[in-house]
C-alpha cells in the first residue's frame, strides 16, 4: 500500500536555524516524491520533486530509497518559512497520496 | 490563465442539503482531482479524473458524487450533507508528467 508518513506535526525554530522536515513512505515500485507548501490560508504549491533535484527557497530534498525517506532540507530557516509543509508520493496509478502535514514555525 | 478556479470560496449548509463545490480549469489538463483537508489528516483524495468521461474514487469517496462531461469542469456534489463533511475542499489539476496545480479551495461548514 502506498503510505507517506510525517512524524511531526509541529516544528518549531528560531531564525537562521537548520531545518529539517521528515518524510518516509512505503511504496512498493519507483515512487515519485514531492514537497508542497501551503503559506496561511492559501492554495498548496509545488516546492520541490525529487527528479528536479533543484533547490528552491533555499530548501533541498534528497530520496533515500533505502532507507524511504525524502527529507526537506534548508540550512538556515526564514520567518517567510513559517507555513505547513506536506510530503506527498506519486506512484503508478497517478493518485497524489499526501502525508498528515508538518507544520513549520519560524521565531524571529 | 485563470488556472483553477474553485467557486464558492465559503458556503455554510444545514444538515441534509445538497450543493456542488464548482471547479474549472483552462489549461487543457487531462487530470483533475478533489481533495478534502482536515486537521491532523492532511489531504485525502475524494474522486478523480483522468478524462471527460471517466471518473474514479479515492481514499474517501463515501457521500460525494462527481461527473466530468467536459474538459474544463469537475463538479463535486454533496446530495445529503453531513457534519462529518465540513472541512476545505481542494481541486488540482495535472497533465502528462507535471505536477499537480491546486485552485484555492472551498470552505465549507455544516451545521
Amino acid at each position: 500500500a502506498q503510505r507517506v508518513t510525517q512524524p511531526e506535526k509541529l516544528l518549531s525554530v528560531f531564525k537562521g536555524a537548520p531545518v529539517e522536515l521528515k518524510c518516509n513512505y512505503s511504496y512498493s515500485g519507483s515512487p515519485e516524491l514531492f514537497w508542497y507548501v501551503q503559506y496561511s490560508r492559501q492554495r498548496l504549491q509545488l516546492l520541490l520533486r525529487h527528479i528536479s533535484r533543484e533547490s528552491i527557497k533555499g530548501f533541498t530534498a534528497d530520496l533515500n530509497k533505502g532507507e524511504t525517506s525524502f527529507h526537506l532540507k534548508k540550512p538556515f530557516a526564514q520567518e517567510e518559512d513559517s507555513a505547513m509543509y506536506y510530503c506527498a508520493l506519486s506512484g503508478q496509478t497517478d493518485k497524489l497520496i499526501f502525508g498528515t502535514g508538518t507544520r513549520l514555525q519560524v521565531f524571529p | 490563465n485563470a488556472g483553477v478556479t474553485q467557486t464558492p470560496k465559503f458556503q455554510v449548509l444545514k444538515t441534509g442539503q445538497s450543493m456542488t463545490l464548482q471547479c474549472a480549469q483552462d489549461m487543457n489538463h487531462e487530470y483533475m482531482s478533489w481533495y478534502r483537508q482536515d486537521p491532523g489528516m492532511g489531504l485525502r483524495l475524494i474522486h478523480y479524473s483522468v478524462g471527460a468521461g471517466i471518473t474514479d474514487q479515492g481514499e474517501v469517496p463515501n457521500g460525494y458524487n462527481v461527473s466530468r462531461s467536459t474538459t474544463e469542469d469537475f463538479p463535486l456534489r454533496l446530495l445529503s450533507a453531513a457534519p462529518s463533511q465540513t472541512s476545505v475542499y481542494f481541486c488540482a489539476t495535472r497533465t502528462g508528467e507535471q505536477p499537480q496545480h491546486f485552485g484555492d479551495g472551498t470552505r465549507l461548514s455544516i451545521l
